[in-house]
């Protein structure tokens, strides 16, 4: 129980276009969903917290217009990375959670590279 | 400002042995605490939590102590195995919004 897939796993595209990233819950219905971003060999930073039907809440230093979030259902996220730029090459990830259940599930990430 | 601080970034254990790894917290206001395992390219796998209100929980090979005065917390794997070698990554989190604050990581790798 608890799977959480993301697709797709590995993206590579071109300076300027946009890449949009799924967060599926696959056998649980996920309150809140929340979006990751590690960068190698770092710790796992948080970039915005996803409740469903309601706006995505950022971290401090996320910009909200160039990752946009979309939480549609309880069992599905996305993250859109606009005007993608070789900076935003990096490891995302999602996890999923239930309310008022503590742990996190997350997805397996996705590579995204930038050229 | 590293709430959350896993201060040795790599651990090498004998396998058979007992491996324990670390994690600091400065925010008094967490109230539980997890442990994940995690392989490059991969997400994070959830081992084990505990709640501020306890001081150990247990589950099998996996057994991680929490010290509030001390604001520290560990996790202990015995017998180490070879499979366990991963990056492991404590988070603490608080109330009901289900943020998690992650360690930097640490890195186990558990020798034949």
């Amino acid at each position: 129980g608890a799977v959480v897939s993301q697709h797709p796993s590995w993206v590579i595209c071109k300076s300027g276009t946009s890449v949009k990233i799924e967060c599926r819950s696959l056998d649980f219905q996920a309150t809140t969903m929340f979006w990751y971003r590690q960068f190698p060999k770092q710790s796992l930073m948080l970039m915005a917290t996803s409740n469903e039907g309601s706006k995505a809440t950022y971290e401090q230093g996320v910009e909200k217009d160039k990752f946009l979030i979309n939480h549609a259902s309880l069992t599905l996220s996305t993250l859109t990375v606009t005007s993608a730029h070789p900076e935003d090459s990096s490891f995302y990830i999602c996890s999923a959670r239930v309310a008022g259940i503590e742990t996190q599930y997350f997805g397996p990430g996705t590579r995204l590279l930038v050229l | 400002d590293q709430q959350v601080k896993q201060n040795s970034p790599s651990l090498s254990v004998q396998e058979g042995r007992i491996s324990i790894l670390n994690c600091d917290y400065t925010n008094s206001m967490f109230d539980y605490f997890l442990w994940y395992k995690k392989y490059p390219a991969e997400g994070p796998t959830f081992l084990i939590s505990i709640s501020s209100i306890k001081d150990k929980n247990e589950d099998g090979r996996f057994t991680v102590f929490l010290n509030k005065s001390a604001k520290h917390l560990s996790l202990h794997i015995v017998p180490s195995q070879p499979g366990d070698s991963a990056v492991y990554f404590c988070a603490a989190g608080s109330g009901n919004t289900g943020k998690l604050i992650f360690g930097q990581g640490t890195t186990l790798q558990v020798k034949p």
